[in-house]
């Protein structure tokens, strides 16, 4: 089955410790995503990548960073520095190109700092 | 600055009428318009979109409607079912590379 994956669905960790959110794909799409939602609000765009080794930071990327060695994988680290983690975070992916390409979402993953 | 909006948080309708969700945007160089829907704890599921060249796009029982004087989009749903109820979020497509999401619209269609 092709589509995208995050671990786990619920992560907890304790204030000042930094966190890692796993994305994976099978769908061989080039472009990857992360969103952050909160209550109330719509998805906020934290960091993309468009091919391999390279990425972009999106309108909230302070506090957070990502590496993208593989097409099929996108991790997120939630640092230290981020001064409000606790969030429902969503990685999505689509084909690149110049036309449109649908976005698919993963399940989610809810971090809850304590 | 938000650049899509959904000013409606929730919307209320009644079983086998319509059901119109609104969205306003402020960049007139978006290049597609979409409609997600999302249930509690998962993921956005992708519903209907429409080009910016266009301003109608049918599928089903979801209709979306584009007025770009008015930088305006809206989806139609007819009938409404109880299966409908979900949070609809509006986005838009920038560069082909780049999504804006609104806030949402909870919908709660009555049986």
């Amino acid at each position: 089955d092709g589509g995208i994956t995050q671990s786990p669905k619920y992560l907890f960790r304790k204030e000042g410790q930094n966190v890692t959110l796993s994305c994976e794909q099978n769908l061989n799409h080039d472009a990857m995503y992360w969103y952050r939602q909160d209550p109330g609000q719509g998805l906020r765009l934290i960091y993309y990548s468009q091919i391999v080794n390279d990425f972009q930071k999106g309108d909230i990327a302070e506090g957070y960073s990502v590496s993208r060695e593989k097409k099929e994988s996108f991790p997120l680290t939630v640092t230290s520095a981020q001064k409000n983690p606790t969030a429902f975070y969503l990685c999505a992916s689509t084909r690149s190109g110049l036309s449109y390409n649908e976005q698919f979402f993963g399940p989610g993953t809810r971090l809850t700092v304590l | 600055d938000q650049q899509v909006k959904q000013n409606s948080p929730s919307l209320s309708v009644q079983e086998g009428r319509i059901s119109i969700l609104n969205c306003d945007y402020t960049n007139s160089m978006f290049d597609y318009f979409l409609w997600y829907k999302k249930y509690p704890a998962e993921g956005p599921t992708f519903l209907i979109s429409i080009s910016s060249i266009k301003d109608k796009n049918e599928d089903g029982r979801f209709t979306v409607f584009l007025n770009k004087s008015a930088k305006h989009l809206s989806l139609h749903i007819v009938p409404s079912q109880p299966g409908d109820s979900a949070v609809y979020f509006c986005a838009a497509l920038y560069n082909f590379n780049k999504f804006y999401f609104g806030s949402g619209t909870k919908l709660n269609v009555k049986p």
